[in-house]
């Protein structure tokens, strides 16, 4: 079983959207997670760090379900500049970062 | 304070040739983890490194495949005896503590490994 499992989608949605990306891990003893995003042929960029309150920055919030072992991301008001792949990430053992294989989202306008 | 410095951003080699990737971390990180990306797939872990040491190359492949981080200069990613299935982007990260609490990794630009 894979570390981290995401729905590779791709999302297209048009400006002004609500749209929200799932992703779950395995190990229940990770404690650190985040969201980076991708642009093309770039390299990630971290988002956001998901906290098990939850947490909110600006138009986009986390989440995170201990007990279910997934972690969530919303965007509010989507614009086109939104448009990038979003991948989640799990701290496992020895500080290694494990990759979802990430969720494409293309904003249309 | 430049950021994490991968070079060169582009490398073309033939079959059967050596590819070296080179990664500074940022100024205080002593801390140096190398990701490859394959085409439409997410990145694997393949290295961690601190100063002249490896803690973890679990990702490594068996062959062909060794990583430095000498006490001066860049983080080394070495591919000997390249293959087409070699072709990738490679990124490295760093960071200044083992661990990295709640502020995640700065990546590299990476470099795209092309194999002809």
């Amino acid at each position: 079983r894979k570390e981290v499992e995401q729905d590779p989608g791709p999302f297209n949605v048009p400006e002004g959207a609500t749209v929200a990306f799932n992703c779950t891990y395995s190990n229940s003893a990770s404690q650190s997670f985040f969201w980076y995003r991708q642009d093309c042929r770039k390299e990630p960029k971290l988002l956001m760090s998901v906290y098990s309150s939850g947490n909110e920055d600006g138009r986009f919030t986390a989440q995170l379900n201990r007990a279910s072992q997934y972690i969530s991301l919303l965007i509010r008001d989507s614009k086109l500049s939104d448009s990038a792949t979003y991948l989640c990430v799990v701290i496992g053992n020895g500080n290694q970062f494990y990759f979802g294989t990430g969720t494409s989202l293309t904003v249309i306008p | 304070n430049a950021g994490v410095m991968q070079n060169p951003r582009h490398l073309v080699r033939r079959r059967g040739q050596e590819a070296r990737l080179r990664c500074s971390p940022m100024k205080g990180h002593s801390h140096v983890y190398w990701y490859r990306q394959l085409p439409e797939e997410g990145l694997k872990f393949m290295v961690y490194l601190q100063k002249e040491n490896i803690i973890d190359e679990s990702g490594m492949p068996k062959e062909r495949f060794s990583a430095e981080f000498p006490k001066e200069g860049p983080s080394i990613l070495r591919i000997q005896q390249v293959v087409r299935g070699d072709s990738a982007a490679y990124f490295c990260a760093s960071s200044p503590v083992a661990g990295t609490a709640n502020y995640g990794y700065t990546f590299g630009s990476g470099t795209r490994l092309t194999v002809v």
